[in-house]
């Protein structure tokens, strides 16, 4: 079964602090991983995409790896500030047609 | 949220009763899709169109109808068959058609509750 499973479900952190969020994920045929921020109340905004052959990808203080032979996914977001507080969702692509999401990563940041 | 409107933020609606929820898009994308999102759960795909007057069911049809009459617009109706209908609804639109392969973008969301 396809499935994309994130850890940990909730994580709490102070202001100007690191945190790592986890993906792991049984799909197949692999074709990309994208990582998604979504505030509350709000729609998905795409972080960043990786294709089998990319190992990382970075998109301001956000750095996503990912690890085809293990099937995991990171998300590594530096010095946080109080607006990197939202959910954090991981999708991973079936083949060429469908999506599957994560359940989420709700990161609280804190002055 | 890109290009892409849905209205109104919040509705709320009898038991029994239709509703429509709107989605626009000024993208020139050709793929919309329909979401629904529930908490603890990962969103789910609804209804999906890779062109004009033509639409697809995604994983989660049923007690739902949408139309694709214009490339800007594509309005999903919540019927009084579906069983649980409160829920966040997102809306999406994409460059190239296939849902997998390229990004796509999400609308602000509507927030239905049926009572």
């Amino acid at each position: 079964k396809n499935q994309v499973e994130q850890s940990p479900q909730s994580l709490i952190i102070l202001e100007g602090k690191n945190c790592t969020l986890q993906c792991n994920y049984t799909v197949s045929p692999f074709s990309n991983l994208r990582w998604y921020k979504q505030d509350t109340g709000r729609g998905p905004v795409s972080l960043t995409i990786m294709t089998f052959s990319e190992n990382t990808k970075s998109n301001g203080r956000y750095t996503a790896t990912l690890d085809a032979d293990t099937k995991q996914s990171s998300l590594h977001i530096t010095a946080s500030q109080l607006s990197d507080s939202a959910s954090y969702i991981c999708v991973v692509s079936v083949n060429t047609d469908k999506l599957i999401f994560g359940t989420g990563t709700r990161l609280q940041v804190f002055p | 949220d890109g290009g892409i409107t849905q209205s109104p933020k919040y509705l709320f609606r009898k038991e029994g009763q239709n509703v429509t929820l709107s989605c626009e898009q000024n993208l020139n994308h050709d793929a919309m899709y329909w979401y629904r999102q529930d908490p603890g759960q990962g969103l789910r795909l609804i209804y999906y169109s890779q062109i004009v007057n033509d639409f697809q069911k995604g994983d989660i049809a049923e007690g739902y109808s949408v139309s694709r009459e214009k490339k800007e617009s594509f309005p999903l109706t919540v019927t009084s068959a579906q069983k649980n209908p409160t829920a966040f609804y997102l809306c999406a639109s994409s460059t190239v058609p296939g849902l997998a392969g390229n990004e796509q973008y999400f609308g602000p969301g509507t927030r239905l509750t049926v009572t």
